[in-house]
């Protein structure tokens, strides 16, 4: 049981490149989240997906793109990197969304745009 | 969801009880209080959460006031691995919002 699963784990990009940031979980869980958290910030969402075939804006959603491929997966796509896109990227998971269900975290990908 | 006010920092000696405040006052009445943590680096932990009562589990303990206006997240015997940003957060829906957080610098 690998819990919330990210790759890659460290991504170096130019500005415009594009890429995805892949995210999967084994916990059957129907909430998945993408967060951005930068330097001695708090964690900022991005995009939730709160049921398999939903999606829905965060805090901070410009930018970015995202696809809930199945129950398992959740990906976020940029289309055209920017540096101040540089930060940690931490999925998460929830089996009923935030209210009374404990969110779990992947270890993150670190993204830095040159 | 309603904002949480925590204090930037906090230290605690090795052994110790860790004491972790956090306030509240908006808080509506179907909203949890959760607190997770971040160990630098890693991705953030969950720790606890309730409703009104107050929760123990095997990492902490909740205390949450009658008026739910605020609440305090104890670590019974405190090591140096719980070295830490603890964060408070209130929600009712899918949406979690992180603050800034305490960090809690555990000394030997």
């Amino acid at each position: 049981n690998a819990g919330v699963t990210q790759t890659p784990k460290f991504q170096v990009l130019k500005t415009g490149q594009s890429m995805t940031l892949q995210c999967a979980q084994d916990m059957n869980h129907n909430s998945m989240y993408w967060y951005r958290q930068d330097p001695g910030m708090g964690l900022r969402l991005i995009y939730y997906s709160a049921s398999e075939g939903t999606t829905d804006k965060g805090e901070v959603p410009n930018g970015y793109n995202v696809s809930r491929l199945n129950k398992r997966e959740f990906s976020l796509r940029l289309e055209s990197a920017a540096p101040s896109q540089t930060s940690v990227y931490f999925c998460a998971s929830s089996e009923l969304g935030g209210y009374n269900s404990p969110l779990h975290f992947g270890n993150g990908t670190r993204l830095t745009v040159t | 969801d309603a904002k949480t006010t925590q204090p930037p920092s906090m230290d605690c000696a090795e052994g110790r009880a860790a004491n972790l405040p956090c306030n509240h006052s908006t808080i509506s009445g179907n909203e949890y209080v959760y607190w997770y943590r971040q160990i630098h680096s890693q991705g953030p932990q969950y720790i606890i959460h309730g409703l009104k009562n107050n929760e123990t589990n095997e990492m902490a303990s909740l205390i949450i006031t009658e008026d739910r206006k605020s609440s305090t997240l104890i670590l019974p015997h405190a090591t140096l691995r719980d070295t830490a940003v603890y964060y408070c957060i209130v929600t009712s829906g899918s949406r979690l919002t992180f603050g800034e957080g305490t960090q809690l610098t555990v000394n030997p």
